[in-house]
């Protein structure tokens, strides 16, 4: 079945690493996201890339890097920049279109990191 | 700028009983697209409903409607017959063809009791 992989559910690291958190879908969506949720709150977007080898910040990209090297990847490296790292982190992807419709948005089952 | 608003934090309701989650939102874009998400606690997303901006009846998926009113900027989703599955959070979300990612409120925790 098609789906987005988000991997390791779990993530544990030391303050001052960099650590990059996996997505990978099998959708053959052009558009993949990344958002943030931290406790009691909704979904913060991170980066989103629209097309292969380009990608945009969001509204919380500070501290955060992206790559786009494959239309089935888009992996989020939380540097040792990003100030409060500890979140539950969501990937998406969508299709694109012309008009308004629903685009598909499918989401991972998210990881959550924990910074120590 | 897109903003979607919940206001309602935390809600209850009685097993069996209808209960409507409140989102307003402010857009200037004049093509755009209502969701709603339920997250369990296990985290994960799942999509309850959709409504174009210019779809003229409301969208109902089963025991979920979305009552949509385009001048009061308005979108609250309506459960009927509240299972007590249905105990999680509850994200408004919106989108336009000015930029494909959702923006989404801060969410709606409903607890549904026996």
């Amino acid at each position: 079945d098609g789906g987005i992989t988000q991997s390791p559910k779990y993530l544990f690291r030391k303050e001052g690493q960099n650590v990059t958190l996996s997505c990978e879908q099998n959708l053959n969506h052009d558009a993949m996201y990344w958002y943030r949720q931290d406790p009691g709150q909704g979904l913060r977007l991170i980066y989103y890339s629209q097309i292969v080898n380009d990608f945009q910040k969001g509204d919380i990209a500070e501290g955060y890097s992206v790559s786009r090297e494959k239309k089935e990847s888009f992996p989020l490296t939380v540097t040792s920049a990003q100030k409060n790292p500890t979140a539950f982190y969501l990937c998406a992807s969508s299709t694109q279109g012309t008009g308004l419709e629903d685009y598909g948005y499918t989401f991972g089952s998210g990881t959550r990191l924990t910074v120590v | 700028a897109q903003k979607i608003t919940q206001t309602q934090p935390g809600m209850f309701v009685q097993e069996k009983e209808a209960v409507t989650l409140d989102c307003t939102y402010d857009t200037s874009d004049p093509s755009y697209g209502l969701f709603w998400y339920k997250q369990p606690s296990s985290g994960e997303m799942i999509f309850l409903i959709y409504q174009g901006s210019y779809d003229q009846q409301n969208a109902t998926e089963g025991r979920y409607s979305l009552n949509f009113q385009k001048a009061r900027k308005s979108a609250n989703l309506v459960i009927s017959a509240s299972q007590l599955g249905d105990s999680a959070m509850y994200f408004c979300a919106m989108t336009s063809n000015s930029g494909y990612a959702l923006n989404f409120g801060k969410g709606t925790s409903l607890l549904v009791t026996p």
